[in-house]
């Protein structure tokens, strides 16, 4: 059974620091790995996909990236800004089209 | 397009009683899967739908769960009896076969039940 868990849970940084969050998945076989961002009282929204025979993805100041042997990934956010305050959280695709979820890193940015 | 939509955004009941959540998922999605969101256990799949088909309900706790999709653009959960431990966000997402290869899924703004 897949198994994601996130480190750190929690993290706060001040304005404009760059910062790495992180996602481990026991299962290698993966069809994808998922970025989401959940705000508070709302619903997720992708960020970015990395297929699994990909090393990464870019989205603007997002950078994704996956280690499919070591079972890694990390969600890279450069620059960061008080509006990237929220939950991330990462999600295994396995190829039955369900997701499995990690916990969740909450992103403080302080101004 | 205004995203999946769920009803009723807040639910508070007491126990014992018949709960039904709604979802209305993207027009054209054939997908339709079920979430649920606690602080103990986090984001777990409950019951996914293909063209209106049940396709995995490993995810359903238990009898008092169930799930209907009369049609491709209506999916209810239900609960009965609602028990407190059923108290979580519920959510909603879909998904659609062309962008399949990649799975993106989209979620709706959830239900919070919050069960007395």
């Amino acid at each position: 059974k897949q198994e994601v868990t996130q480190i750190p849970a929690a993290l706060s940084v001040p304005e404009g620091e760059n910062l790495v969050l992180n996602c481990s998945f026991t299962d290698s076989a993966i069809y994808n790995l998922q970025w989401f961002r959940q705000d508070p009282g709302k619903g997720l929204t992708s960020l970015l996909l990395i297929q699994s025979s990909q090393r990464e993805q870019t989205s603007g100041r997002l950078n994704a990236s996956l280690d499919k042997s070591s079972g890694r990934s990390t969600l890279y956010i450069a620059a960061s800004q008080p509006g990237d305050s929220a939950t991330y959280l990462c999600a295994a695709d396995t190829g039955r089209r369900a997701l499995t979820f990690g916990s969740g890193t909450r992103l403080q940015v302080q101004p | 397009d205004a995203g999946v939509i769920q009803s009723p955004r807040h639910e508070v009941t007491e126990m014992g009683q018949e709960v039904t959540l709604r979802c209305k998922p993207i027009s054209g999605h054939d997908y339709l899967f079920w979430y649920r969101q606690t602080m103990m256990r986090g984001l777990e799949l409950l019951i996914y739908f293909n063209n209106n088909v049940p396709i995995d309900d490993s995810g359903m706790p238990e009898d008092r769960f169930s799930a209907k999709m009369p049609n491709a653009s209506f999916s209810t959960l239900k609960i009965q009896p609602s028990e407190p431990r059923d108290s979580a966000v519920y959510f909603c997402a879909s998904s659609e076969t062309s962008r399949l290869a990649k799975n993106i899924q989209y979620f709706g703004a959830g239900t919070r039940l919050s069960v007395l």
